[in-house]
């Protein structure tokens, strides 16, 4: 079965520095998605992407984050100045319109700001 | 807001016992309601969703409008059964409407 995949698997970074979380979703799919999980704590999501711009977003994704899909493949999550609340699990989705609702995750990367 | 409700964080059953895992949501008008696994050391993945109304893996789970529920239901619980187990609710069958996570139950199967 085809997968999502996401790297860095692991991500360690100094507070205020800039990260970028990659993505490759399943070819054929169209929307795309970026969740989190804070340790101990559910899965929030962040922001929705489709038709090569975001189409929902949660008040968690302010102005320090950004989404991009540079080229047919990848699908990236920028954290423009990270604190130290930035600290999780950050996962990736995609799905399309032939599998309705179903989504598929990649296996996240754990991003820690010190 | 739309909210899912996942009672318990952990639930501990013994191999070949039933296992209920507990979902209430909160939603006025149709959702659409999933279960997703997160096995060890695995990515998180669907389990089943209402509409199917499918059987995957022994379990099932029906959506209950009156109690505004969708528990997971097993009659004898597998060892491999042992995960983290999220219920989520969607409000748009067909659209881009972002999935809404309960904080999740870890289900433990004793030998």
């Amino acid at each position: 079965e085809p997968e999502v995949t996401q790297t860095p698997s692991h991500q360690v970074t100094q507070m205020g520095q800039e990260v970028i979380l990659r993505c490759v979703p399943i070819s054929n799919h169209l929307y795309f998605y970026w969740y989190r999980q804070i340790l101990g704590q559910k899965v929030e999501f962040l922001v929705s992407f489709y038709n090569n711009e975001i189409s929902e977003k949660s008040e968690i994704f302010d102005d320090q984050f950004s989404v991009e899909r540079p080229d047919g493949s990848n699908f990236t999550l920028k954290i423009r100045s990270t604190k130290l609340e930035d600290s999780a699990m950050y996962f990736c989705a995609s799905s399309d319109p032939g599998t309705g609702r179903k989504l598929f995750f990649g296996s996240g990367t754990q991003l820690s700001v010190l | 807001a739309q909210r899912v409700t996942q009672p318990e964080k952990l639930l501990s059953v013994f191999k070949g016992a039933p296992v209920e895992l507990k979902c209430n949501y909160s939603y006025s008008g149709s959702p659409e309601l999933f279960w997703y696994v997160q096995y060890s050391r695995q990515r998180l993945q669907l389990l089943l969703r209402h509409i199917s109304r499918e059987s995957i893996k022994g379990f099932t789970a029906d959506l209950n409008k009156g109690e505004t529920s969708f528990h997971l239901k097993k009659p004898f619980a597998q060892e491999e059964d042992s995960a983290m187990y999220y219920c989520a609710l969607s409000t748009d069958y067909s659209g881009n409407t972002p999935l809404v996570f309960g904080k999740g139950t870890r289900l433990s199967v004793i030998a």
